[in-house]
């Protein structure tokens, strides 16, 4: 079955950097479109990434544009997330997810990672 | 932006009720729309993909519906596992866009 393993949080002072992994596992990764969605404390989903399934395209939403980069490298099944110059307001549990038919749409779903930043 | 307005943000039912709840997005969004469940302190669940299909292994006890702005989801029969809050999405156009979440509590 699909499994999305992620890692990499922790605490982070503020305008620091933190990369993020998502391992998967259970389909063939390289056919798919995966995605970053995040949770600060106590609030919404926000949706952050989306990589295309070879890497070609990249989307992000705007608070995160020029300071994240989403990656992939699809010869050990892993998704990353380059997260720089970080803010009280990047506080959030990350969650990898898979995308499915059209990669836009979200399938599965990872366990999340949480991601502190605090001097 | 397309905005997603879930209203109310929190509703009361009890066992058994059949429960709707509403997503409205700020512009039409086709058939684009996803419904997900979450449970406190776990991953949200994918429920239900253009709008009216259900993800594979989701009991048929939910099921939505609607296009352009307006869409529901229901529940036919609450268990008291489907206590969560649930959130819809527009894959339509980017930046991908949730609404604020209903949270179905039992009363």
């Amino acid at each position: 079955q699909v499994q999305l393993v992620e890692s990499g949080g922790g605490v982070v002072q503020p305008g620091g950097s933190l990369r993020l992994s998502c391992a998967a596992s259970g389909f063939t990764f390289s056919n798919y479109g995966m995605h970053w969605v995040r949770q600060a404390p106590g609030k919404g989903l926000e949706w952050v990434a989306l990589i295309s399934h070879d890497g070609s395209n990249k989307y992000y939403v705007d608070s995160v544009k020029g300071r994240f980069t989403i990656s992939r490298d699809n010869s050990k099944n892993t998704l990353y997330l380059q997260m720089n110059s970080l803010s009280a307001e990047d506080t959030a549990v990350y969650y990898c997810a898979k995308g499915g038919h059209p990669p836009q749409y979200i399938d599965y779903w990872g366990q999340g990672t949480l991601v502190t930043v605090s001097s | 932006d397309i905005q997603m307005t879930q209203s109310p943000s929190s509703l009361s039912a009890s066992v058994g009720d059949r429960v709707t709840i509403t997503c409205r997005a700020s512009q039409g969004i086709s058939n684009y729309l996803a419904w997900f469940q979450q449970k406190p302190g776990k991953a949200p669940k994918s429920l239900i993909y253009a709008a009216s299909n259900l993800q594979s292994g989701v009991p048929s006890k939910f099921s939505g519906s609607g296009s352009g702005t307006d869409f529901t989801l229901t529940i036919s029969s609450l268990q008291p596992e489907d206590f969560a809050t649930y959130y819809c999405q527009q894959y339509n156009s980017y930046p991908l866009t949730f609404g604020g979440g209903i949270k179905v509590e039992i009363k």
